[in-house]
């Protein structure tokens, strides 16, 4: 079955530090995602991105976060500078469409990515 | 600011019986409805989902329940089995045209089911 991929798994951060996320989105999906979920709280939209732009961003993605697809499959998201807030789980997904109206799309969302700020 | 809202942090449940899983949400505009399973250090896995001209999905042991009325859907999942076990969590998405996946999300409710 098709997946969402993410590197790394864990990742261990100084504050103030640049750090990439890698995703693999599922092939033939358009639309891709960040989401994240800091510890015991809940899973909260970033950023989705179509069509090599981004189209919805939420309060928390600000311009320290930064997302790129720089080839036919890769989708990453770049944090300029950490924070100790930073510190949380980070899940790509991905949907063949849109999600919304009734279109009835899904989002298959990756292991996650987590990351540590110290 | 709770628009999607699982008052239940936990629930258990013997084998074999059903398990009810509740989500109340607050912004009419929703009208798509999905549910997640998610097991610790991993990603939420799609379980089924529910547009809001539907009442009711059905996907094998897996079936949800949509009042519009009362901003309310359920999961039930029956039989429950032990590898149901995990925090299940309810994700509503806004009525834009094209809405772009801006998933809003419960804080979740961790099933345990008992032998």
């Amino acid at each position: 079955e098709p997946e969402v991929t993410q590197t790394p798994s864990h990742q261990v951060t100084q504050m103030g530090q640049e750090v990439i996320l890698r995703c693999v989105p599922i092939s033939n999906h358009l639309y891709f995602y960040w989401y994240r979920q800091i510890l015991g709280q809940k899973v909260e939209f970033l950023v989705s991105f179509y069509n090599n732009e981004i189209s919805e961003k939420s309060e928390i993605f600000d311009d320290q976060f930064s997302v790129e697809r720089p080839d036919g499959s890769n989708f990453t998201l770049k944090i300029r500078s950490t924070k100790l807030e930073d510190s949380a789980m980070y899940f790509c997904a991905s949907s063949a469409r849109g999600v919304g109206g009734f279109s009835g799309n899904t989002i298959y969302f990756g292991e996650g990515s987590w990351l540590t700020v110290v | 600011d709770q628009q999607v809202k699982q008052n239940s942090p936990s629930l258990s449940v013997q084998e074999g019986r059903i398990s009810i899983l509740n989500c109340d949400y607050t912004n009419s505009m929703f009208d798509y409805f999905l549910w997640y399973k998610k097991y610790p250090a991993e990603g939420p896995t799609f379980l089924i989902s529910i547009s809001s001209i539907k009442d009711k999905n059905e996907d094998g042991r897996f079936t949800v329940f949509l009042n519009k009325s009362a901003k309310h859907l359920s999961l039930h999942i029956v039989p429950s089995q032990p590898g149901d076990s995990a925090v299940y969590f309810c994700a509503a998405s806004r009525q834009y045209g094209g809405s772009q996946g801006n998933l809003i999300f419960g804080k979740g409710t961790k099933l345990s089911v008992k032998p």
